[in-house]
């Protein structure tokens, strides 16, 4: 697929277990942008990396919010301790450039999660 | 921070224009404008970049006034595909800052 993938689509989880959430970019995109949307809002920045290095994660609203891209392409957006507050719809999106400016982002269909 | 959008909501009939604002408190270098469908992922449709130059949709067009920290979607002879939530997107250093929303529902 030539798009912007996630996974799980669907996550439940208990209060306090630990969940992680997949990205897969648009092959050869440098930026990769995660976002949390609460139902009826807008999408809310977390963290940007540019290939492997996080250079933004001042929206992670917690330090229960990790989130890591190794090897420059895949990512993965780890929540230890889940929170009812947590319960939302996690977006990526990746852009061609290193810059945000003028560069089209491209959303995945997102992780919808539900903590219990 | 949040840029605000209006009107919140809007209904249209088929072929109907709009007009859908964006306003924000911080200067802007450049304004991005998605749709969002109920339950997908956020849809691209352009692009307003300081200076003028603009990058998007054939038949939606925006304006961008960077004194008055502003933009503007337009929508014309709205079709049924157009229904969504549509959200601006304000650049601040190396993130968007996403606004309120503006829900659209046309009919026919």
């Amino acid at each position: 697929g030539a798009g912007v993938s996630q996974s799980p689509r669907y996550k439940v989880a208990k209060r306090g277990q630990d969940v992680a959430l997949r990205c897969d970019p648009i092959s050869g995109h440098v930026s990769l942008f995660w976002y949390q949307q609460a139902l009826g809002q807008g999408p809310e920045f977390l963290t940007y990396f540019q290939n492997e290095a996080q250079l933004d994660k001042s929206g992670l609203p917690s330090d229960r919010f990790f989130a890591e891209r190794p090897e420059g392409s895949v990512s993965t957006l780890k929540i230890q301790r889940t929170q009812q507050e947590d319960s939302a719809v996690y977006l990526c999106a990746s852009s061609l450039g290193g810059r945000v400016g003028g560069e089209t982002q491209y959303f995945g269909p997102g992780t919808r999660l539900l903590v219990l | 921070q949040q840029p605000v959008q209006s009107p919140q909501a809007v209904i249209l009939r088929e072929g109907e224009d709009a007009v859908i604002n964006c306003s924000s408190s911080k200067a802007l270098y450049s304004v991005h404008w998605y749709r969002q469908k109920h339950g997908e992922a956020p849809v691209f449709l352009m692009i307003l970049l300081k200076g003028g130059e603009q990058k998007g949709h054939e038949k939606i067009s925006a304006s961008f006034n960077e004194k008055k920290q502003q933009s503007s979607l337009y929508l014309t002879a709205s079709q049924l595909s157009y229904s969504g939530t549509y959200f601006c997107g304000t650049e601040h250093t190396d993130k968007l800052i996403f606004g309120t929303g503006t829900r659209l529902q046309v009919f026919p």
